[in-house]
């Protein structure tokens, strides 16, 4: 149990485009999903935190109207890139919480790469 | 605001012993987490402390100093696939607001 799955696994675009990131929690109901960001050799850094139904609550430094979280429901989030450029290329995991695990673990998507020309 | 300190870098021997630091200062602690982390790949859980103590689970350990802000992951027999990032993660927060703040990881590189 406690599978997080996340779509696609990379991507690659236009400067200026938009990407959309989904993450979906396959055999549990999350009530709080995380989405980090991760440069290379870099640790994770947590850019918001989402609740189902509410808004999603964003790190400082960390621009709400470029980074678009939606969750609507106990099992999908999504973050959108809007207008990425080049300085946005990164590693994006999300996490969910609300699984099996007896600590209240998060537990972690396999991550996405993108990578914007 | 949180800090978390862990070594860049570690080498160890095939069948050894590695210790492996974590020194934090954070406000609202509840808990400390040991994830791995291979290259290109999402973390996976390892353990939790979040009482004063050793927890043991195979071949790996970890050990929570709350008074001193100290933990430790220690990897027993050490594999060649044990060669990852292992990443040190405080818990803070409340009322269901539980969140994750990472240190940059120790890198360990396990040789025959």
């Amino acid at each position: 149990g406690a599978v997080v799955s996340q779509h696609p696994s990379w991507v690659i675009c236009k400067s200026g485009t938009s990407v959309k990131i989904e993450c979906r929690s396959l055999d549990f109901q999350a009530t709080t999903m995380f989405w980090y960001r991760q440069f290379p050799k870099q640790s994770l850094m947590l850019m918001a935190t989402s609740n189902e139904g509410s808004k999603a609550t964003y790190e400082q430094g960390v621009e709400k109207d470029k980074f678009l979280i939606n969750h609507a429901s106990l099992t999908l989030s999504t973050l959108t890139v809007t207008s990425a450029h080049p300085e946005d290329s990164s590693f994006y995991i999300c996490s969910a919480r609300g699984g099996p695990g007896r600590y209240n673990e998060q537990f972690f998507g396999p991550g996405t790469r993108l990578t914007v020309l | 605001g949180q800090n978390i300190d862990q070594p860049t870098e570690m080498t160890a021997t095939e069948g050894a012993i590695v210790q492996i630091n974590c020194t934090y200062q954070t406000s609202g602690f509840n808990g400390l987490f040991w994830y791995q982390q291979h290259a290109g790949e999402a973390p996976t859980f390892l353990s939790y402390n979040v009482l004063d103590g050793l927890e043991e689970k195979g071949r790996f350990s970890s050990f929570l100093s709350r008074s001193k802000g100290y933990s430790y992951l220690l990897l027993k027999e050490l594999q060649m696939k044990d060669s990852a990032s292992y990443l040190c993660a405080v818990s803070y927060g409340g009322g269901g607001g539980n969140k994750l703040t990472f240190g940059t990881g120790t890198q360990l590189k396990v040789e025959l």
